[in-house]
């Protein structure tokens, strides 16, 4: 598609169970980024993945988050043992690479909820 | 410290009037970059604008418009003649140079009342 696809859009878990949330993103982006929005805390940056690496994974909230992107392309955001402040929704984005007249390009998100 | 401030929790107009959404950032980089970012009720972030901290030529863009003033730190957002569509939440948010993160405000709820 032309935009930023994630899926599912809306996810209801159980207290300790694992979630996997996917990220699509533009074609050609090579940059892709995860944040959260939560009623608390607003938006803030997860991880950045350039290529298939993640150089910063700075924003992960501790170690129940993982990320992976394959192919240059998907991502999945994967959350272990999930707690009911994880509840959020969860924001992908891509661009071109970082440099000159790169703006981000974002997805409409994935709700989750752990009840 | 980088950080960026939305003061105005929510503001709700009437439809046709002029509404300014403000925005202040804190920063000790000389090359930076601006953005505003909508989220309406569907949930993206949809990329208004993107200004880089050496260019103060304040934008229009149709009924939008932003004036960027690096003396006092802000980068203030006005829509003219606002409309129904126009309710959703605005996010100011800061770029360093060449990085990749972007931090973002709390965001500005919009309700324009018809």
């Amino acid at each position: 598609g032309a935009g930023v696809s994630q899926s599912p859009s809306n996810k209801v878990t159980e207290k300790g169970k694992d979630v996997e949330l996917r990220c699509d993103p533009i074609s050609g982006h090579t940059a892709l980024y995860w944040y959260r929005q939560s009623l608390g805390q607003g938006l803030e940056f997860l991880i950045y993945f350039q290529g298939n690496s993640a150089p910063d994974k700075s924003g992960l909230p501790s170690d129940r988050f993982s990320a992976e992107r394959t192919g240059g392309s998907v991502s999945t955001l994967t959350i272990q043992r999930t707690q009911q402040e994880d509840s959020a929704v969860y924001l992908c984005a891509s661009s071109l690479p970082t440099g000159a007249n790169t703006e981000a390009f974002f997805g409409q998100g994935t709700r989750l909820t752990v009840v | 410290a980088q950080k960026v401030t939305q003061a105005q929790t929510e503001i709700s107009v009437v439809e046709k009037e002029d509404v300014t959404l403000d925005c202040v950032y804190e920063t000790r980089d000389t090359t930076y970059y601006l953005f505003w970012y909508k989220q309406p009720p569907s949930g993206e972030l949809v990329f208004l604008i993107r200004r880089n901290s050496f260019d103060e030529q304040n934008e229009i863009s149709g009924r939008y418009s932003w004036n960027f003033q690096k003396s006092t730190s802000s980068f203030n957002f006005t829509i003219t003649a606002s409309q129904v569509v126009d309710s959703a939440v605005y996010f100011c948010a800061l770029q360093r140079d060449s990085s990749y993160k972007l931090i973002f405000g709390s965001g500005t709820r919009l309700l324009v009342r018809p």
